[in-house]
């Protein structure tokens, strides 16, 4: 089966560091993707990791541990607008499929 | 233009009645996906197609079909609606292990 876990809600400060964590057990991986959803509205790509180690994209940044089923999100220097859910995205290789975790829903307050 | 259209954007509709809900890319994809989301329990994959002619069940396409009139155009029908199937459906399209560009939903409520 599949199964990838992220904590359900988090909350942060304006201007503050948050990270995200997602693990995940599947049966065949290609890769890992992150995306941010705004309420009511479609997701919307942030990241990709298919090798372990830090990929980094201005404010965003995103990790994975293939040997550890590990990945987490880094969000510096919060905003208001980054109060979001963000998805976490697993590639099943032999299914050229996405599944998707259920989502970390973050509110930033001032 | 949006990359992917959905349509209709709303929808509210009684128990038994037959919906379609209408999805058009244009990135030149061929692959798309139909997906529902519910509060708490995230992205669910209904369908998917790799081209015109490979169409394949989701984790749960029970209640559900599916029809690719083109490589750009995929659509969701529910034969005869129930209300849980009431929730937030997203269309997607892909290039091969590629990040899935996403339509911006379709909000159906089922009466």
């Amino acid at each position: 089966g599949q199964n990838i876990d992220q904590p359900t809600e988090m909350t942060a400060t304006e201007g503050a560091i948050v990270q995200i964590n997602c693990t995940y057990q599947t049966s065949g991986f290609n890769g890992l993707f992150w995306y941010q959803q705004h309420a009511g509205e479609a997701p919307t790509f942030l990241s990709y990791n298919v090798l372990d180690g830090l990929e980094e994209k201005g404010r965003f940044s995103s990790f994975l541990s293939r040997s550890k089923g590990y990945s987490y999100l880094l969000l510096k220097e919060l905003q208001m607008k980054d109060s979001a859910s963000y998805l976490c995205a697993v590639w099943i290789y032999n299914t050229d499929k996405l599944i998707f975790g259920t989502g970390t829903r973050l509110q930033v307050f001032p | 233009d949006a990359d992917v259209t959905q349509t209709p954007r709303n929808r509210i509709t009684k128990t038994g009645k037959r919906i379609m809900l209408e999805c058009s890319q244009t990135k030149g994809h061929d692959r798309m996906y139909w997906y529902r989301q519910d509060p708490g329990l995230g992205l669910q994959l209904i369908y998917y197609s790799f081209d015109v002619k490979d169409i394949n069940k989701g984790e749960i396409s029970d209640g559900y079909s599916v029809s690719r009139q083109a490589q750009a155009k995929f659509s969701l029908s529910l034969e005869s609606a129930i209300p849980n199937q009431t929730a937030l459906y997203f269309c997607a399209t892909s290039a091969p292990g590629g990040s899935y560009t996403f339509g911006s939903g379709t909000r159906l409520t089922v009466v």
